[in-house]
């Protein structure tokens, strides 16, 4: 079983829309979470930290349920410029970052 | 005032030949890594390093040899390059542990064997 999965994707949503995206970790001791966004040729750059208490930022809130060892995020009021590769991110344990495969999300007008 | 930064940005090289890439963070992290993403975007944990300590090498062709001089930096050197290396390699830096272990990456390396 992989560390992180992620649904595969893609996602063609209009403007406007909302959309969820999903992913889950193997380890159960994994430490910390993320969602990263990847830009087609370009780095990854963090989006948002994942707390278990859940974070919002702007129209992007990100959730983790540590007993399901589940994360989502979640995209409102999509803007064309939303479109990118959505990484789900975990720390599985000290100095060892792994990645989902990405969520490819295409956005149109 | 990059914070990760990795060089080349471009690398072209034929079958055979021996290649480094060079990796230096200026955010005061302890932790570095390097990650291959293939043709099919997936991004692979490679190495990582803490203090300029190995701590994963993830099942990792031996010709593939990281050195860490300092905490800063964390080079990449490719020996007897096949077709299958061409990639492109990001190298990243965190705190290891703690919160605010997010990474932090270069613009990456685009390798090209021929």
């Amino acid at each position: 079983r992989k560390e992180v999965e992620q649904d595969p994707g893609p996602f063609n949503v209009p403007e406007g829309a909302t959309v969820a995206f999903n992913c889950t970790y193997s380890n159960s001791a994994s430490q910390s979470f993320f969602w990263y966004r990847q830009d087609c040729r370009k780095e990854p750059k963090l989006l948002m930290s994942v707390y278990s208490s859940g974070n919002e930022d702007g129209r992007f809130t990100a959730q983790l349920n540590r007993a399901s060892q589940y994360i989502s995020l979640l995209i409102r009021d999509s803007k064309l410029s939303d479109s990118a590769t959505y990484l789900c991110v975990v720390n599985i344990r000290n100095n060892d970052m792994r990645f989902g495969a990405g969520t490819r999300l295409t956005v149109k007008p | 005032d990059t914070a990760v930064s990795q060089t080349p940005k471009y690398l072209v090289t034929q079958m055979g030949n021996d290649k480094s890439i060079k990796c230096e963070q200026n955010l005061g992290h302890d932790t570095m890594y390097w990650y291959k993403q293939d043709s099919k975007k997936f991004l692979k944990i490679m190495f990582s390093y803490n203090n300029k300590e190995l701590i994963i090498n993830e099942t990792v062709p031996n010709r593939f040899s990281p050195k860490s001089p300092d905490k800063a930096h964390l080079n990449l050197h490719i020996n007897s390059l096949e077709l299958g290396d061409s990639a492109v390699y990001f190298c990243a830096s965190s705190f290891g542990r703690g919160r605010g272990t997010e990474a932090f990456f270069g613009q990456g390396t685009r390798l090209t064997v021929v």
